[in-house]
C-alpha cells in the first residue's frame, strides 16, 4: 500500500513565523501535490511537482513556496505565516505511469496561525 | 478550462435510503473522472473512477456512470449505511494536464441509524 506521511497532524504558529510542512511518500512517485482544504471551498491546489527540483504553481500559490530536493519528499513553506493561512493542508502523490492512476493522500496537517 | 460542480450539502439520510450526489464538469479534451471520499480525521481516498464515456465505476456499493452527453458523473448508492458518513469529492483529470486533478467543493453526507 502507498503511504503518504505528513510530519505533523496539528501545528500552531504565530503570525510572521516561517513554517515548514513536510510530506514523504514511499512509492517512488514522480508527481506530488500540496492542497489546502477549507470549508465550503473544497480542495485548492497550491503547488505541484512532477520531478525532483521541478515545481509548478497551482491555483493559489501566493504566500507559499515549495522544495523538492529528493523524489520522496515535498515540502511546503510559508515564508511569513498569516492568519488567512489557517487551514487543513493535504499532501498527495501519484505515479507517472498510467495517466489515470489515482492520487494518494496523507492524513493532513491542520495549521493554526495566531 | 477544467472545473467540477457538485451538489452542495450537507446531505442527511436515514440508513438504507437511496443516495445520489450530483456532479457535472467542464473540461478540455477527454477527461477521466473520479470520486474520492474523506472519512473524519483522514485524508482523501479514491472511491471509484471512470476513464471514458459510458464507463461505470463501482466500489463498496457505490456507482457512477460517465455521461459525456450531459457532462455528468453522479454518485449513487442503493442503500446507505451509517459507516458511509463522510465527505465526497468529485474530481476530473484533463487529458492535457501534468497530472493534476480538479476537485469539486465536496458534499458532506451524514447517515442516521
Amino acid at each position: 500500500d502507498v503511504k503518504v506521511t505528513q510530519s505533523s497532524r496539528y501545528l500552531v504558529k504565530r503570525t510572521g513565523e516561517k513554517v515548514f510542512l513536510e510530506c514523504v511518500q514511499d512509492m517512488d512517485h514522480e508527481n506530488m501535490f500540496w492542497y489546502r482544504q477549507d470549508p465550503g471551498l473544497g480542495l485548492r491546489l497550491i503547488y505541484f511537482s512532477y520531478d525532483v527540483k521541478m515545481k509548478e504553481k497551482g491555483d493559489i500559490p501566493e504566500g507559499y513556496s515549495v522544495s523538492r530536493e529528493k523524489k520522496e519528499r515535498f515540502s511546503l513553506i510559508l515564508e511569513s505565516a498569516s492568519t488567512n493561512q489557517t487551514s487543513m493542508y493535504l499532501c498527495a502523490s501519484r505515479g507517472g505511469g498510467a495517466s489515470n492512476s489515482p492520487l494518494h493522500f496523507g492524513n493532513g496537517t491542520r495549521l493554526t496561525v495566531t | 478550462g477544467n472545473s467540477v460542480t457538485q451538489m452542495e450539502g450537507p446531505v442527511t439520510l436515514s440508513e438504507e435510503a437511496f443516495l445520489t450526489i450530483n456532479c457535472t464538469y467542464t473540461a478540455t479534451g477527454y477527461p477521466s473522472l473520479f470520486w474520492y471520499v474523506q472519512y473524519p480525521g483522514e485524508g482523501l481516498q479514491l472511491l471509484l473512477k471512470a476513464t471514458k464515456a459510458d464507463d461505470k465505476g463501482s466500489n463498496k456499493g457505490f456507482e457512477a456512470t460517465y455521461r459525456k452527453e450531459t457532462t455528468s458523473f453522479h454518485l449513487e448508492k442503493g442503500s446507505v449505511q451509517v459507516s458511509d458518513s463522510a465527505v465526497y469529492f468529485c474530481a476530473l483529470k484533463g487529458g492535457s494536464t501534468l497530472g493534476r486533478l480538479y476537485f469539486g467543493r465536496g458534499t458532506q453526507l451524514t447517515v442516521w441509524p
